[in-house]
């Protein structure tokens, strides 16, 4: 089975301090994993992804993601914390082993709310 | 251009209404996907389109029904739907290569009275 767990439903930290916003994984083959960003009333918005190569992933806004694949994680990181990162930030995974019940399907954790205070 | 567009942007209709919710991208995506997403939930994935063919259907209720007239349009109709249908409906693209990035639009907040 596939999953993705997000074991923070809240992170908080203060501007200007560095951010990690965890997530671990359990797929078949491979994993295609993303971070994506949702603020209040909007879609996701794409953050950033792991497809192949170099293990440190660098993305919008200033985040970056490391993919550790024996400890099975992608955890999204950011060296200087600013308010406006303050949203909803969800991790997710796609299988590598493509097949028809798969095909494109998007495993979601459930969501770390990121509060960055002034 | 990376933008998928979804309209209406808000929607109201009553349980005996019949609506529809649109969807446009022009990144030439082959795949497109409906998604419903509950407050401060994860996406929960309803329909897949590939090569404009419906792929995936997570046994979604009749009442909403999918439509890909052509690979820059997606439709949803809906039809007799329940207050608890009432959430945010996603659209979503990508291409049909080995990463399957998902683009997404901003939503259809849907509320049925």
């Amino acid at each position: 089975a596939q999953s993705v767990a997000q074991p923070e439903d809240q992170v908080n930290v203060a501007e200007g301090n560095p951010l990690t916003v965890k997530c671990t994984y359990s797929v078949s083959g491979n994993p295609y994993l993303f971070w994506y960003v949702q603020y209040p009333n909007r879609g996701l918005q794409f953050l950033l992804k792991y497809i192949t190569g170099d293990n440190l992933v660098k993305g919008s806004y200033g985040f970056e993601a490391e993919f550790n694949k024996s400890q099975t994680s992608f955890h999204l990181k950011k060296p200087s914390a600013l308010v406006s990162d303050s949203a909803l930030y969800f991790c997710a995974v796609r299988p590598g082993a493509l097949r028809g019940s798969t095909l494109g399907r998007l495993y979601f954790g459930r969501g770390t709310q990121l509060t960055v205070w002034p | 251009d990376t933008e998928v567009t979804q309209t209406p942007k808000h929607l109201v209709m009553g349980m005996t209404n019949k609506k529809s919710l649109k969807c446009e991208q022009h990144m030439g995506h082959r795949a497109m996907y409906w998604y419903k997403q509950k407050a401060k939930k994860p996406p929960e994935l309803m329909f897949v389109y590939s090569y404009e063919k419906l792929s995936i259907n997570e046994s979604v209720p009749s009442r909403f029904s999918p439509e890909c007239p052509n690979s820059s349009l997606l439709n949803l109709h809906l039809h007799a739907l329940q207050p608890e249908d009432s959430a945010l409906y996603l659209c979503a693209s990508s291409q049909m290569d080995r990463s399957y990035e998902q683009y997404f639009g901003p939503g259809t907040r849907l509320t049925v009275t």
